[in-house]
């Protein structure tokens, strides 16, 4: 089994809002990803956590929040974004953070900011 | 520095047709790693195939097969009587084993299949 689950799978928001992404694996992977993806782009990475500690983090703002509950829970939180902020936001799992690893990805979540 | 070149944006061919993707990489690590995704319109990105570098072998799966040469650094795709179904984008990537554990993307090709 090598799914990913993504919550929710669209999501619209305002500037001023917060709110969360969800993303969950159940396969004992101890690395877990997020991404953004903007259209007709290759995914950007955002946010590496490695035994549920945070070990990249790609300059990205602080209006994106991780957090890694579990090793099995991977959450983004989402406060005062903006309309560039809009993408494909996904998350991907592997068994380690080193690069002979597949990194297995969610479906996504498509997020608009207004 | 790790590069990952995808020649070809857009690539249109009518069903049926055999479709070669290309990948041409650039990397100063002996070992290395290769990856091809597939990216459907509904998003989520799909492992297709991971590649060590010292394993040239070629592989085939179904209609799909990938040619790994590393004299020409090159890690090509081509699918077989091609299928709607196969419309796509398509990601090559590569990773290093002594890197910043990070996998980096090539531009992608956005292919069509045409009925």
């Amino acid at each position: 089994d090598t799914e990913v689950t993504q919550t929710p799978k669209h999501l619209v928001m305002g500037m001023t809002n917060k709110k969360s992404l969800k993303c969950e694996q159940h396969m004992g992977h101890r690395a877990m990803y997020w991404y953004k993806q903007k259209a007709k782009k290759p995914p950007e990475l955002m946010f590496v956590y490695s035994y549920e500690k945070l070990s990249i983090n790609e300059s990205v703002p602080s209006r994106f929040s991780p957090e890694c509950p579990n090793s099995s829970l991977l959450n983004l939180h989402l406060h005062a974004l903006q309309p560039e902020d809009s993408a494909l936001y996904l998350c991907a799992s592997s068994q380690g953070k080193q690069g002979a690893h597949t990194q297995y990805f969610g479906p996504g979540t498509r997020l608009t900011v207004l | 520095a790790q590069k990952v070149t995808q020649a070809q944006t857009e690539i249109s061919v009518v069903e049926k047709e055999d479709v070669t993707l290309d990948c041409v990489y650039e990397t100063r690590d002996t070992t290395y790693y290769l990856f091809w995704y597939k990216q459907p319109p509904s998003g989520e990105l799909v492992f297709l195939i991971r590649r060590n570098s010292f394993d040239e072998q070629n592989e085939i799966s179904g209609r799909y097969s990938w040619n790994f040469q590393k004299s020409t650094s090159s890690f090509n795709f081509t699918i077989t009587a091609s299928q709607v179904v196969d419309s796509a984008v398509y990601f090559c990537a590569l990773s290093e084993a002594t890197g910043d554990d990070k996998i980096i993307f090539g531009k992608g090709t956005r292919l069509h299949i045409l009925p």
